[in-house]
């Protein structure tokens, strides 16, 4: 099963918004409402940030938002801060044995 | 929030196998389910299967299937993660998560397992 197609980098000033897209096919992100995005600091484990597409955890800030079109999803970050700088994954369920499948992951660099 | 504590960094022979472990803080995992996940140098994050301890049902990636098995204990709150017939493609973090994809994801800190001969 192909990984869901992120860019690699994107960067922003603080108090901008950025969006990062997660791209997949009709057997993952077209399918379900069932995409997450992690936020993940370098030595340290990933963090759920955004869940079924457009949900937040309890304790995550509203800056972060998620959206879904076809068979793209995306994550918008508003209000840009210094320690949103981190690397930022997708994944999606997907129909078969392989169940979920996860994005290249995102580099977000705060300038 | 549950905290999820995982066994510590292994080096492995090919050919041989794994076990990891992941304890919850407060000793239950709270009915969730607990998936593991790992992360090879430089690759995606793959999802290897997971289990919902109050049901028994257990679920493996195809990939996976044959080689991984995953157990855990709600009253105790522990959970493992065995892989085997291992070769330096298994080289990766490996991670548990609680209630992967839900409101209560909640991830180890991972356990670096080198595969060398």
């Amino acid at each position: 099963q192909s990984a869901l197609t992120q860019p690699a980098s994107v960067s922003g000033s603080p108090g901008q918004s950025i969006t990062i897209s997660c791209t997949g096919t009709s057997s993952d992100i077209g399918s379900f409402n069932l995409v997450s995005w992690y936020q993940k600091h370098p030595g340290k484990a990933p963090k759920l940030i955004i869940y079924e597409v457009i949900k937040r955890p309890s304790g995550v800030s509203s800056r972060f938002s998620g959206s879904k079109s076809g068979n793209t999803a995306s994550l918008t970050i508003s209000g840009l801060q210094a320690e949103d700088e981190a690397e930022y994954y997708c994944c999606s369920f997907v129909t078969g044995s392989t169940f979920w499948v996860f994005g290249g992951g995102t580099k977000l660099t705060v300038l | 929030q549950v905290q999820l504590v995982q066994s510590g960094a292994e080096v492995k022979k090919p050919g041989s196998s794994l076990k990891v472990s992941c304890k919850a803080s407060g000793g239950t995992f709270n009915r969730f389910s607990i998936t593991w996940m790992r992360q090879a140098p430089g690759q995606v994050l793959e999802w290897m299967g997971r289990t919902i301890p109050v049901s028994g049902t257990t679920d493996y990636a195809q990939k996976f299937q044959g080689r991984v098995t995953i157990i855990a204990d709600d009253s105790t709150g522990t959970a493992y993660m065995e892989l085997s017939g291992l070769t330096s493609e298994d080289t990766a973090v490996y991670y548990c998560v609680t209630d992967f994809g839900g409101p209560k994801d909640y991830w180890g800190q991972g356990t670096l397992v080198t595969v060398s001969s």
